[in-house]
């Protein structure tokens, strides 16, 4: 069983946009299951980011936002700032395998 | 303020068990469903196991299915998880996170997160 894809790195500068991306199968993000992400702090636990593909949990700032089509979603930050520099991951759930929840590998953001 | 505190890591030889508890406050226990999630040194995270809010039924993950057994005890709002058996692979930070969806509905997601407990498994 393999889990959702993502890239391992992203980076950009400060007042950058980045983007990473989630990429899932027909029986998952394809079969309309929601996507969801967590922010993982050097040290600290996965913290919420977006939840139902594009909805953000109240004290996440708006530079935050998620998407999602067909079989991917992704998930953009505006405005990089050095305090996002962290690892993103995506979950959602899979109709078929017996773990139906299921994580991306992880995406380490560096600001530059 | 919902909290989650996880307890009862440490070292433990390969074939051995530990039990692993995950105390919550600050809202209705009863109401929720919880997960653990683990965390291998430097890897990404790997989905556990999921108890109901009722504790009727539960889940695994099929590196730990027949080895691992997740429960709760609502009287003391804490959630439990004893790890049989234990591998060298199965050394990890264990996090036990509450769902505000549904595992029957593929709704399940995390909005709170303990701290972590740290298992290694060596000999």
């Amino acid at each position: 069983q393999s889990g959702l894809a993502q890239p391992p790195s992203v980076s950009g500068a400060p007042g950058q946009r980045v983007t990473i991306s989630c990429t899932g199968s027909s029986s998952d993000i394809g079969a309309g299951y929601n996507v969801y992400w967590y922010q993982q702090l050097p040290g600290a636990a996965p913290k919420l980011l977006i939840y139902n593909n594009n909805n953000r949990p109240s004290g996440v700032p708006d530079r935050f936002s998620g998407s999602k089509s067909g079989a991917s979603a992704s998930l953009a930050i505006t405005g990089l700032q050095a305090e996002d520099e962290a690892d993103y991951y995506c979950q959602s759930y899979h109709s078929s395998f017996n773990s139906h929840v299921i994580f991306g590998g992880g995406t380490k953001l560096t600001v530059l | 303020q919902v909290h989650l505190v996880e307890s009862g890591g440490g070292v433990v030889q390969p074939g051995r068990s530990l039990r692993l508890s995950c105390a919550a406050s600050g809202f209705n226990f009863r109401t929720h469903g919880f997960h653990w999630v683990r965390q291998a040194p430097g890897k990404g995270l790997e989905w556990v196991a999921v108890i109901w809010h009722d504790g009727s039924q539960n889940y695994y993950g099929d590196s730990v299915k027949g080895r691992f057994t997740i429960s709760r005890d609502d009287s003391k709002n804490t959630l439990y998880l004893v790890l049989d058996s234990l591998r060298v692979e199965d050394t990890a930070v264990y996090y036990c996170a509450r769902d505000l969806g549904s595992y029957d509905l593929g709704t399940s997601y995390f909005d709170y997160w303990g701290q972590g407990t740290l298992v290694t498994v060596s000999s």
